[in-house]
């Protein structure tokens, strides 16, 4: 079964507001790693954590220390360059492989 | 930075038919190289991961057979596709990383079309 759920699978956001994506994990993993896909398919990282919280700009990532089992994504005062595709992966404990969730489709509207 | 060049970008082939793509990590050591296909659905499907002086390791439903990888330094690997069929359609991407403690770096993927 999948190992990262990744919700919500679609979300349309007025600009200016806040938002956030999150993954839960089936089991605990040792880090996580959140990504847009830009419309020619490429990945690009926006935060690696192993634990705690990342802040970059007006996204911010935060990675559950004590279960690690779930890692969440906070956009604030979307923009509409914000929309895209974005994408959790996760590795499980013992440098396992590293497993993506399914995508939440992001729209920011005018 | 740490990069990954992939290529090709895009390839057609014919049904039946083998494609190689290839990744190049630049501005770090690649221990670890992970190959993924992205179906249209969006959905990732991890093929292998392969870490430099240890077996590469398939994922279920993937195979050494059809998806050969070869990674024999850190900063190169390749993935072969061998006979393409259209359910081998698809976006394939490498992902790299320098060690268990540091994230992935990905190439811009190669697009599959088999026809």
């Amino acid at each position: 079964g999948d190992q990262v759920e990744q919700s919500p699978s679609a979300l349309s956001l007025h600009e200016g507001t806040d938002s956030a994506l999150r993954c839960n994990f089936t089991t605990t993993m040792r880090s996580v790693q959140w990504f847009r896909q830009n419309s020619r398919g490429s990945l690009i990282s926006l935060f690696y954590l192993a634990s705690g919280t990342k802040e970059n700009g007006r996204l911010k990532s935060a990675f559950d220390s004590k279960e690690r089992r779930y890692s969440t994504l906070h956009i604030r005062d979307a923009q509409l360059e914000d929309s895209g595709t974005y994408f959790c992966a996760a590795e499980g404990a013992g440098y396992q492989n590293f497993y993506f969730g399914k995508g939440t489709s992001l729209t920011v509207i005018p | 930075g740490a990069l990954v060049y992939q290529y090709p970008r895009r390839t057609i082939c014919k049904s039946g038919t083998s494609m190689r793509m290839e990744c190049q990590a630049v501005g770090f050591q690649a221990t670890s190289v992970a190959w993924y296909r992205q179906s249209p659905q969006k959905t990732f499907e991890l093929i292998a991961l392969s870490t430099v002086n240890s077996a590469i390791k398939y994922e279920q439903n993937f195979t050494q057979e059809k998806f050969p990888i070869s990674h024999p330094n850190l900063s190169f690997s390749s993935m072969t596709v061998l006979n393409a069929y259209l359910e081998d359609r698809g976006l394939y991407l490498c992902g790299a990383r320098a060690g268990g403690n540091s994230d992935y770096t990905f190439g811009s993927g190669t697009r599959l079309l088999v026809i």
